[in-house]
């Protein structure tokens, strides 16, 4: 089963919005990771935060986790068309050994 | 630094053939570990590697296996390849495992006719 659920599964907006992304997850962590995963390749880390963390910046990214409502959003400002990709959110869930299980997604779409 | 390659980068097989990946961590990264990537299934973990010892494993069935060297390269295995398994294969390695970052290869991307 999976542990993060992204909301919504895709996205479409002009570029130079605004764009934010929510993650749910289901048990205690200790830190929450956002990765982006552009068409068909590898994903790359953007950002891990901490539980202990509220918010957190890089750049144009902005994230926030609020572990009482075990949930977690992205926010991109000022979205160029390079931003078009697949926006993952991973935690770590204990079974046996610790593991990074990942949500579905949300597939972005920056439209120039 | 060089990241994580991941060989090769594309593979078509015939079912019930067997199929090796290989994947290259960045220098210093003991931990290593595998994703299954489908439309339907989204991100799937496989295993983990880490320092030549299996940590962790997902829920796949016995054909899907995997090794690591004393150098921290990898190796997955898939045994009597279904149409099913076809699927871009996802390499990830970190210093230390899943509560440090991850930096992934570009993936294996496998078809199976």
């Amino acid at each position: 089963s999976q542990q993060g659920e992204e909301d919504p599964q895709a996205l479409s907006i002009q570029e130079g919005e605004n764009a934010t992304m929510n993650c749910s997850y289901k048990t205690s962590i200790n830190n929450l990771q956002w990765y982006r995963q552009n068409s068909g390749r590898g994903l790359v880390h953007l950002i891990l935060i901490r539980s202990n963390e509220r918010e957190k910046h890089s750049g144009r990214l902005r994230v926030t986790l609020d572990t009482s409502k075990k949930s977690s959003s992205l926010l991109i400002t000022a979205s160029r068309a390079a931003d078009t990709a697949s926006y993952f959110c991973a935690t770590v869930v204990f079974q046996g050994a610790q593991k990074l299980v990942f949500g579905q997604g949300t597939r972005l779409t920056i439209n120039p | 630094k060089a990241g994580v390659t991941q060989t090769p980068r594309y593979l078509i097989k015939t079912r019930g053939q067997q199929v090796t990946l290989s994947c290259s961590p960045i220098s210093g990264h003991r931990s290593v570990s595998w994703y299954q990537q489908t439309p339907g299934q989204g991100l799937q973990f496989l295993f983990e590697y880490f320092s030549e010892t299996q940590r962790n494993k997902g829920n796949f069935p016995g054909r899907f296996s995997g090794r690591q060297f004393s150098n921290s390269r990898s190796e997955m295995n898939v045994s009597t390849l279904e149409l099913g398994d076809s699927a871009l294969y996802l390499c990830a390695s970190s210093l230390r495992g899943a509560n440090t970052e991850a930096f992934f290869g570009q993936g294996t991307r496998l078809t199976v006719v």
